[in-house]
């Protein structure tokens, strides 16, 4: 069984960056997208971005400019991270798989392929806060 | 961008209900949609794919339907670990959700 486990502050301070680590137990990282997905306290799910396993990333847009995901293969981990934050990044963060062979395709607007979350980390309540 | 627009934001219910969740997309997603249950303080749970493929371990109460623009979630016989949040999400281009439907206890 595929278990996702986030680690990482629990309180970033306005304008730092906030990073987290997701690591990955009773499965390989390798073959599959892992992905980063946030939720604002009593809000929605926003999808933040993921990484291919071989290292290659793809970003919602509208948080690129502050975003970076990376991969270690030999720790069976990928991790976040997000400069520049502020209140309205303040979430619980979650970690999760892709699974292709649920379906998807590759999508020729952004050239990049996409597919359903199977695999779910607990969650990490990040606060953004002086 | 895909917009997503589920509705009802919340329902109301009993034990035993038949009970309809609407999702609708902004532009055609084909078949590439995904039904999640959430119950508070956990993580999403994975329900339905491709719109209307059961994943595994999940209760055949739980079903989906449409393609294109409109999809529909169906749970014939609401039972009392169901009441939860529901959000859909396509993953036709980047990966966006829906803003969630609540099931509460009528």
């Amino acid at each position: 069984q595929v278990q996702l486990q986030e680690s990482g502050p629990g309180l970033v301070k306005p304008s730092e960056t906030l990073s987290l680590t997701c690591t990955v137990s009773g499965g390989s990282i390798s073959s599959y997208y892992w992905s980063w997905i946030r939720q604002p306290p009593g809000k929605g799910l926003e999808w933040i971005g993921y990484i291919y396993y071989s290292g290659s990333t793809n970003y919602n847009p509208s948080l690129k400019s502050r975003v970076t995901i990376s991969v270690d293969t030999s720790k069976n981990q990928f991790s976040l991270k997000l400069s520049s934050v502020t209140a309205a990044d303040t979430a619980v963060y979650y970690c999760a798989r892709l699974n292709p062979t649920l379906g998807g395709d590759y999508d020729i607007l952004t050239g990049y392929y996409y597919h359903p979350f199977d695999y779910w980390g607990q969650g990490t309540l990040v606060t953004v806060s002086s | 961008d895909i917009q997503m627009t589920q509705s009802p934001s919340t329902l109301s219910a009993s034990v035993g209900d038949r009970v309809t969740i609407t999702c609708r997309a902004s532009q055609s997603i084909s078949s590439w949609l995904a039904w999640y249950q959430q119950k508070p303080g956990k993580a999403p749970k994975l329900l339905i794919y491709k719109a209307s493929s059961l994943e595994s371990g999940v209760p055949s109460r739980f079903s989906g339907s449409g393609s294109g623009t409109e999809f529909t979630l169906t749970i014939s016989s609401l039972q009392p670990d169901d009441f939860a949040t529901y959000y859909c999400q396509q993953y036709n281009s980047y990966l966006t959700f829906g803003g969630g439907t609540k099931v509460e206890i009528k």
